[in-house]
């Protein structure tokens, strides 16, 4: 069945660095893709999304292109922020219904 | 986008006790899922919760153990049944047919503890 990986957390980084959250995908079709970010105690947020090959989706300063030819979907920041601090969720969807998520990567960002 | 509210928002119960959540949405939506995250773990979906029929559950739950209902278009219930320990999740609504069918917007999710 379709499944996604992401890099294993946790992530630490300092803040204004440079981040990449590698997630790759096994599909059949073009799925539509998701970032979701869960903030400490909170729930699910989408973050961006992309629908077909080589879009891109863009949200508070995060990118991520769709790539067929990888499968992959990275999740980028140039500058981090401490309030960046959260678990990240990539998935797909599967069919016209159900979201299949990766495992998490928890990020945490020092001042 | 919909507001989308769970109650209660967290809960410690005891075993073989029940436990029933509710998801409100302030607008009429397509589809509403129930969502489990176990602690640590990302997000299984449970089911699809239909308006005016049975639930549609995913492999590896049932009706018995996790019984929906969902009178209309903006409400729905996840009912978690005779629970255990292995139950402590927590548990999201998720809902489409605001902005785009095939983008799900979460509640903020019920905490549950079981002892």
């Amino acid at each position: 069945g379709d499944s996604v990986t992401q890099m294993e957390g946790p992530v630490t980084l300092s803040e204004e660095a440079f981040l990449t959250i590698n997630c790759t995908y096994t599909a059949t079709g073009y799925p539509s893709l998701f970032w979701y970010v869960q903030y400490p105690g909170e729930g699910l947020q989408l973050l961006l999304k992309a629908t077909k090959a080589d879009d891109k989706g863009s949200n508070k300063g995060f990118e991520a292109t769709y790539r067929k030819e990888t499968t992959s979907f990275h999740l980028e920041k140039g500058s981090v922020q401490v309030s960046d601090s959260a678990v990240y969720f990539c998935a797909l969807l599967q069919g016209a219904q159900k979201l299949v998520f990766g495992q998490g990567t928890r990020l945490t960002i020092n001042p | 986008s919909a507001v989308i509210s769970q109650k209660p928002s967290r809960d410690i119960c005891q075993r073989g006790t029940s436990l029933t959540i509710q998801c409100q949405v302030d607008s009429q939506v397509t589809m509403m899922f129930w969502y489990r995250q176990q602690p640590g773990q990302s997000l299984t979906l449970i089911a699809t919760a239909n308006q005016g029929s049975e639930a549609t559950y995913e492999s590896g739950f049932v009706i018995d153990k996790f019984p929906i209902s969902r009178p209309n278009l903006t409400f729905s219930t996840l009912t978690v049944s005779n629970m255990s320990p292995e139950d402590s999740s927590i548990y999201l609504c998720s809902v489409t047919g605001t902005l785009g069918t095939d983008t799900q917007y979460f509640g903020p999710g019920t905490r549950l503890t079981v002892l």
